[in-house]
This record gives C-alpha cells, sequence and structure tokens, in this order.
C-alpha cells in the first residue's frame, strides 16, 4: 500500500510555458503533500507543504505566484510552475501523508527541462 | 535548523561486500528516514527509526540519539543495490512534520 504517482514524469517545453505537475496518492488519503525540488548532484530541498482544502505554506525563497499549489481533494495535489524559464528547470517530487504526524510516500518525480 | 551530513559521497564496493553509510545531525530529531533513490529519480523510503535498530532483508539501520548519528549498512551487496542512499532528519515540532536532507551517498557496486 501506500502509492504515489506523479505525472508526468518528464516535461521539456519552451521558456514561458506554464506547467502542471500531478501528485496522486492511489491507495490512501492524503491529507498532508509535500512538493520538493532537486538541482543535479544536490540534495532534495522543501518548496511548500500542502493541506487539503487550505492554501499551501511556501519555504522562505519560494516564489507563491510562480509555483502555484493546489490540493483539492484528499489523493490529488498539483504543481503549476507559472511562465517556466530555463533556470525552474529542475527535477520536482511529491510525497504525500495520511495525516501530518505520520510518513510521508514518495511520488517518482517529475524532471522538468525548460528550453 | 538542523545540518545533516553524510558520509561518504561517493562509495564504490565490490559485491558482496559490506558497506556503511553514515549521517549525523546538528540538532535534536523526532525521527531519522533513510531514503533510496534510483537513477531514474524515484524515491523509495527504507527506514524511519528513532531509536535503536531496524532490519530488512540485508538492510541494516541503527541510530544513536545521544551522538546524534546514524548509519545504513548492506550486507552482502549486489549490483541492483547501486544507487543514491539519503538520509533525513525529520522534526514534528512544527505543524507538519518536516525533513531535513543530506546530500546523499552515491553507491555503485560492481560484479
Amino acid at each position: 500500500g501506500a502509492v504515489v504517482s506523479q505525472h508526468p514524469s518528464r516535461v521539456i517545453c519552451k521558456s514561458g510555458t506554464s506547467v502542471k505537475i500531478e501528485c496522486r496518492s492511489l491507495d490512501f488519503q492524503a491529507t498532508t503533500m509535500f512538493w520538493y525540488r532537486q538541482f543535479p548532484k544536490q540534495s532534495l530541498m522543501l518548496m511548500a507543504t500542502s493541506n487539503e482544502g487550505s492554501k499551501a505554506t511556501y519555504e522562505q525563497g519560494v516564489e507563491k505566484d510562480k509555483f502555484l499549489i493546489n490540493h483539492a481533494s484528499l489523493t490529488l495535489s498539483t504543481l503549476t510552475v507559472t511562465s517556466a524559464h530555463p533556470e525552474d528547470s529542475s527535477f520536482y517530487i511529491c510525497s504525500a501523508a495520511r495525516q501530518r504526524n505520520q510518513p510521508q510516500h514518495f511520488g517518482d518525480g517529475t524532471r522538468l527541462s525548460i528550453l | 535548523k538542523n545540518e545533516v551530513e553524510q558520509s561518504p559521497q561517493n562509495l564504490t564496493a565490490q559485491e558482496g561486500e559490506f558497506i556503511t553509510i553514515n549521517c549525523s545531525y546538528s540538532v535534536g530529531i523526532s525521527a531519522l528516514h533513510w531514503l533510496q533513490q534510483h537513477p531514474g529519480g524515484g524515491i523509495v523510503s527504507l527506514f524511519m527509526l528513532s531509536s535503536g535498530k531496524k532490519k530488512h532483508g540485508r538492510l541494516i539501520a541503527t541510530i544513536n540519539i545521544q551522538e546524534k548519528h546514524s548509519s545504513l549498512h548492506i550486507t552482502a551487496s549486489h549490483p541492483r543495490d547501486s544507487a543514491v542512499y539519503i538520509c533525513a532528519a525529520e522534526d514534528s515540532s512544527g505543524s507538519a512534520r518536516q525533513l531535513t536532507f543530506g546530500s546523499g551517498t552515491q553507491l555503485t557496486v560492481l560484479p
């Protein structure tokens, strides 16, 4: 159990495009989802914490207008990178937890390349 | 904010060798996670521990709370164990469990 699906796995698009990434918990309901970014050879960095039905909490330095997060249901959270630029190219990965105080289960990640 | 350090950064071993990856953190935590990241990027959670020792197959994780140190051991290593191993310190003092990640250890097991 505890499967998290992330889609798409890879995106290549032109600068200025907005890109939506979906994170779904397939066999459990997730009240909390986390979005991370990982640059090459670096560790995962938390971008934001998303709670179902409420606004996401963004980490310092992460632009909330640039990275729109929606957690409209207990099984789906979306991250939209608006007007993406080459510097937004990175590996984005989500995780989901049944409750705030329970373990996180990770998706397979989305590799975003902005040309 | 917690500082999480892993060593070594890179490790190459021959098949069958016993492997140890170390993780230290600077601030008290509620739990320590060991994760495995495959070349494609997907992450699998291996262990979550807050004290003592856990074992799953050929993998063993230990933690010493007083010394703020954890180790991941792989016995009888195999080429399929090749991956990046990441430790993450969990702080649940806030409203949600947050993880601070180490920089990872790239393990390559040669046949």
